[in-house]
């Protein structure tokens, strides 16, 4: 089986910006979480979606958003880039239960 | 304010030797727990989950245990190996039914040939 694929895999992206990272989750997987990782605060949950629904929701600001389609892919989209958004974003993909499996992320820097 | 870089617990060890990663969790609800190991440029890879209802789970070379009286986790490795080198992390689902894992700062581990 595949596991979970994101891309891109590295962007760079100046601040004002907006900027969309796509999320393909395991076949069969139909929730999938996103997550923020940084030096600063390591890993950070973002959100978490089932069903196209977005079940639970992290600690951050409106400009973080998200979304799921009805094949189970999903995107997250950042808006008026910060420099403080540069990080690692990290996708999960879960079946039944709790076991959730990482893609390899997207690095995004913001300059 | 400035956010400044988390100094990761680090843990050196010699080849061979058996390895304990330590993790403090933050909530008590919490029902479920992870071992993840990610290593540098690569997304957490899953190592081994235990349930709230169990204090101990056993996998290949890899044993956690779980002290809820004093919300506690540990991560032996037995046997370590050069490709075990990683930084470690627990995780908890503070979420119930959903998914809302909250992750530990992580433990930099360096298995030493």
């Amino acid at each position: 089986k595949a596991g979970v694929t994101q891309t891109p895999r590295y962007l760079i992206k100046t601040r004002g910006q907006q900027v969309t990272l796509s999320c393909s989750p395991i076949s069969g997987h139909r929730s999938v979480s996103w997550y923020q990782q940084t030096p600063g605060q390591g890993l950070q949950f973002l959100f978490e979606y089932f069903s196209e629904t977005q079940r639970n929701k992290g600690n951050f600001p409106g400009r973080f958003s998200g979304r799921q389609f009805s094949n189970s892919r999903s995107e997250m989209n950042v808006s008026t880039l910060e420099l403080g958004d540069s990080a690692l974003y990290l996708c999960a993909s879960s079946s039944v239960g709790y076991e959730q499996y990482f893609g390899p992320g997207t690095r995004l820097t913001v300059t | 304010g400035e956010s400044v870089g988390l100094h990761l617990p680090t843990l050196s060890v010699q080849e061979g030797d058996n390895s304990i990663i330590n993790c403090a969790y933050s909530n008590s609800a919490s029902d479920y727990f992870i071992w993840y190991k990610q290593e540098s440029g690569k997304g957490p890879q899953f190592i081994i989950d235990i349930r709230s209802n169990m204090d101990k789970r056993q996998g290949q070379r890899v044993t956690v245990l779980l002290n809820k009286t004093v919300k506690h986790l540990s991560l032996q490795i037995a046997a370590t190996q050069p490709g075990d080198s990683a930084v470690y992390f627990c995780a908890e689902n503070s979420g119930g039914s959903n998914y809302k894992l909250t992750f530990g700062k992580g433990t930099l581990l360096t298995v030493n040939p």
